[in-house]
């Protein structure tokens, strides 16, 4: 199956920084998403990012699918934003294959 | 509507029996997926739904699970005879169409003592 790896896996902030998070995919993708998994366990929808940029708040991304990247920016970073930032694809076929996630830590 | 809701939020059983859970997904969403998280990982696919039917199912799943989504509205995830590995988080998503954004519930915790 498709390998899907982010960097860095552990990340720590003062708050008030900005950081970028990446992941790498060994194949091409049809769908590319990017979720924030809070304390309690959920995943939070960041960003449906196939191609392109997007931008929402202090956050935005940039996926590369011909060189097979896709970039999460975090900007002016907050306390509220630790947790762990899952980036997650579908090749061909219908499943999410999931990175094994960046762990941030924002400290006051 | 609010989102994927799952249910229950927390399960603790022992080892030996039967649990099962349920996954209201976003009304008009076609297609229901189910991942399993154990700690430390980036969660795994198990099975998805297309309406009602039950079109792929990863090795994972094992004769001890099953699924279904009666009607293509909610759905059901059961493990018989449940062991301590089984002990994970199990996460509900749902999408309106292939390679259409998908949302994911709050998760149900699973616990075998």
């Amino acid at each position: 199956g498709i390998q899907v790896e982010q960097s860095p896996p552990d990340l720590i902030l003062q708050e008030g920084a900005n950081s970028t998070l990446r992941c790498n995919f060994s194949d091409s993708v049809n769908n590319l998403q990017w979720f924030h998994q809070n304390p309690w366990g959920q995943l939070i929808n960041l960003f449906y990012i196939p191609s392109g940029t997007k931008q929402n708040g202090r956050l935005s991304a940039t996926t590369v699918a011909t060189e097979r990247y896709s970039l999460l920016y975090i900007s002016s970073s907050q306390t509220t934003d630790s947790g762990v930032y899952f980036c997650a694809v579908i090749p061909t076929g219908n499943q999410f294959y999931f990175g094994t996630g960046t762990s941030l830590t924002v400290i006051p | 509507d609010t989102g994927v809701s799952q249910d229950p939020r927390h399960k603790i059983t022992k080892r030996g029996q039967n649990v099962t859970f349920r996954c209201d997904p976003i009304s008009e969403h076609n297609r229901l997926y189910w991942y399993r998280q154990t700690l430390g990982q980036g969660p795994e696919f198990l099975t998805y739904f297309q309406n009602e039917a039950q079109l792929e199912k990863s090795r994972l799943l094992s004769d001890r699970f099953s699924a279904e989504r009666p009607k293509g509205s909610f759905s059901t995830l059961e493990i018989q005879r449940t062991e301590q590995g089984d002990s994970a988080m199990y996460l509900c998503a749902s999408s309106l169409a292939e390679n259409t954004e998908a949302f994911f519930g709050q998760g149900t915790r699973l616990t075998v003592v």
